[in-house]
């Protein structure tokens, strides 16, 4: 089956450096892959999402990347602030192209001043 | 900028009776979802919603469940007969295009079955 695997460890980094997360899937090749940022008690954030066919993609301090070989997507956050701690969601399409999409358990991301 | 609401933002009630959750999605969107998140697990979906008919469901998403559009901007997720695992935050979610890019999440409704 479909498996979308992040580390579920918390990431803890300090203010101002890079941040990046990592989502590996496994047991299909999905056309495209977004990620969403989710605080506590809250509905996912939609941030980016990221085709087969391009390597990276940036918005403002974001960044993904792709690597259909790996079968691996990297999510960088630059010059972090505090305002970035949540949990980052990895969530490519199910392979029925119904719009189903499988998340990941997601990292959670703490920024500390 | 147009946002996917929820009702009720939170829910009680007693194992066996019959709830609807109510979503308001973003008025162009064509394609709707609902997805669930037990407290403490990752999001799961539930159902996808295309042209007045289900596009996929999960296995989670059983004879209990049904959606429905019942006018151009509700969607609607009812739970016929409530169990003490259908306890989660319930999202809805809309998009524009086909094959679920971009969807954008309303807030959920908190439920909480006794």
């Amino acid at each position: 089956s479909q498996k979308i695997e992040q580390n579920s460890e918390a990431l803890n980094i300090q203010e101002g450096k890079t941040a990046t997360l990592t989502c590996n899937y496994t047991n299909y090749s999905p056309a495209y892959l977004q990620w969403y940022r989710q605080d506590p008690g809250r509905g996912p954030v939609f941030l980016l999402l990221i085709r087969e066919n391009e390597k990276e993609k940036r918005k403002e301090r974001l960044k993904v990347t792709f690597d259909t070989t790996l079968k691996q997507s990297l999510f960088h956050i630059t010059a972090s602030q505090p305002a970035d701690s949540a949990t980052y969601l990895c969530a490519p399409p199910g392979s029925s192209n119904t719009g189903k999409l499988i998340f990941g358990q997601g990292t959670t991301l703490q920024v500390k001043p | 900028e147009p946002e996917v609401t929820q009702t009720p933002s939170h829910q009680v009630t007693q194992m066996g009776q019959e709830v609807i959750l109510r979503c308001v999605p973003i008025s162009n969107h064509l394609y709707f979802y609902w997805y669930r998140q037990i407290l403490g697990q990752k999001v799961e979906f539930l159902v996808s919603f295309y042209n007045n008919e289900i596009s996929e469901k999960s296995e989670i998403f059983d004879d209990q469940f049904s959606v429905e559009r019942p006018d151009g901007s509700n969607f609607t997720l009812k739970i016929r007969s409530t169990k003490l695992e259908d306890s989660a935050m319930y999202f809805c979610a809309s998009s524009l295009r086909q094959g679920g890019e971009t969807q954008y999440f309303g807030p959920g409704t908190r439920l909480l079955v006794l």
